[in-house]
């Protein structure tokens, strides 16, 4: 199975930073990635998919890079509603696996 | 407006039985792969099971293979997950996903979300 591991696992950031989450996989995914944001006692809510592309509705200061095993989820100025959990996730072979999140707070 | 809306959840003891639903609207449900991924009390986000748009195809965590069935029923715009000799490591809020996109591969990655449904086992 090929496992995901998000860098840092906590990130302590101040409204209008500039921030920066890595995801690393296993072995080679191509662009098979998303990243989700998770607020308290919410579901999921997805941010990216095919690794750069931005789902609609999801403001511009997010973007995403990245193919192969090194991925990044990028949010140029931290907004106050931005303090979440995010989670990368792949595909590969009809499997899915999330890495283990990154909780980013104030 | 897409809504998916689980059920079913509640209290079983270790190797009980349940089954959850997740009832869908706002979209054409046959078209799109579904997954169900579960989250432990505190804990990240764990995928469970999908299954293709037509029902054929089914792919299943080695966590929980052999004890799960994912199912669905096209007629009803319903997804289901019949879980069977349930663990406390099972103890997890259920949320039904929607797959992003029609096209394959499948599953690959969700766009809509339910609230959820809490499945907790213990004596």
């Amino acid at each position: 199975d090929i496992q995901l591991t998000q860098s840092p696992s906590f990130l302590s950031a101040s409204v209008g930073d500039r921030v920066t989450i890595t995801c690393r996989a296993s072995q080679g995914i191509n662009t098979y990635l998303a990243w989700y944001q998770q607020k308290p006692e919410k579901a999921p809510k997805l941010l990216i998919y095919a690794a750069s592309t931005l789902q609609s509705g999801v403001p511009s200061r997010f973007s995403g890079s990245g193919s192969g095993t090194e991925f990044t989820l990028t949010i140029s100025s931290l907004q106050p509603e931005d303090f979440a959990t995010y989670y990368c996730q792949q595909l590969n072979s009809h499997l899915i696996t999330f890495g283990q999140g990154t909780r980013l707070e104030i | 407006e897409v809504q998916l809306l689980e059920s079913g959840g509640g209290l079983v003891q270790p190797g009980g039985s349940l089954r959850l639903s997740c009832a869908a609207s706002g979209f054409t449900f046959s078209s799109y792969a579904m997954s169900w991924v579960r989250q432990a009390p505190g804990k990240g986000l764990e995928w469970v099971s999908a299954i293709s748009d037509s029902g054929v195809a089914t792919y299943y965590a080695d966590s929980v293979k052999g004890r799960f069935t994912i199912s669905r029923d096209n007629s009803k715009n319903t997804l289901y997950l019949q879980v069977n000799s349930l663990r406390a490591e099972d103890t997890a809020i259920y949320y039904c996903a929607k797959d992003g996109d029609p096209r394959p591969p499948s599953p690959y990655y969700f766009d809509y979300w339910g609230q959820g449904t809490l499945l907790t086992v213990s004596s």
